[in-house]
């Protein structure tokens, strides 16, 4: 079945460094994707996406590009800030069964320290 | 755009408790509604969703069920509460011709003591 993979956390950067956290995924059909973020407390928000091959979605100086050869959809941002600091989720819904069901990584914690 | 409402926000029952816990959502028609539970750290379950009015999906086994009496209204319950039945409740709608990316509520935090 569809699956998602993520880095393990928590990553602990300082403010200002790049970062990345890696994603792959396996699917039959041909997924969207996504990354969503959950601040401390609260729900997911939908951070970027991307429906096809070599799309990029950005959002709020974060970017992720679509890699259907790596099957990866990994996720950047050249200069973090403190208020990044939270939980970030890789998912993929598929086409195929109709998107009614997303499949979510097991997220990864971010920290920023100041 | 639209708005997801949740409530109550926290909850704490003993075992053996009933539950409910409801979930609205604004500003859209027709959505697919899910309900998830996490964990304390850990990441997303997916407990059931619907398609329609009446219409649920179980994922997962459990003392748990899930109503959809109105388009717009979601409604998790349960006779019998768990301890294990502790964890961050989330709601979340996927709106028609919307890609299928969700849009999730504030969440709901049950603590079963």
């Amino acid at each position: 079945g569809d699956s998602v993979t993520q880095m393990e956390g928590p990553v602990t950067l300082s403010e200002e460094a790049f970062l990345t956290i890696n994603c792959t995924y396996t699917a039959t059909g041909y997924p969207s994707l996504f990354w969503y973020v959950q601040y401390p407390g609260e729900g997911l928000q939908l951070l970027l996406k991307a429906t096809k091959a070599d799309d990029k979605g950005s959002n709020k100086g974060f970017e992720a590009t679509y890699r259907k050869e790596t099957t990866s959809f990994h996720l950047e941002k050249g200069s973090v800030q403190v208020s990044d600091s939270a939980v970030y989720f890789c998912a993929l819904s598929d086409r195929n069964t109709g998107g009614f069901k997303t499949i979510f990584g097991a997220g990864t914690r971010l920290f920023v320290k100041a | 755009s639209q708005t997801i409402h949740q409530w109550p926000a926290t909850l704490v029952q003993p075992v053996g408790s009933p539950l409910s816990l409801e979930c609205t959502v604004e500003g859209t028609s027709n959505p697919n509604l899910y309900w998830y539970r996490q964990a304390a750290g850990r990441g997303l379950q997916l407990l059931f969703y619907s398609v329609g009015i009446g219409q649920i999906s179980s994922e997962v086994p459990q003392n748990l069920s899930a109503s959809r009496p109105q388009d717009r209204q979601f409604i998790l319950s349960s006779k019998k509460l768990l301890l294990s039945d502790s964890g961050f409740y989330l709601c979340a709608s996927s709106p028609a011709g919307s890609r299928y990316e969700q849009y999730f509520g504030p969440g709901t935090r049950l603590t079963v003591t």
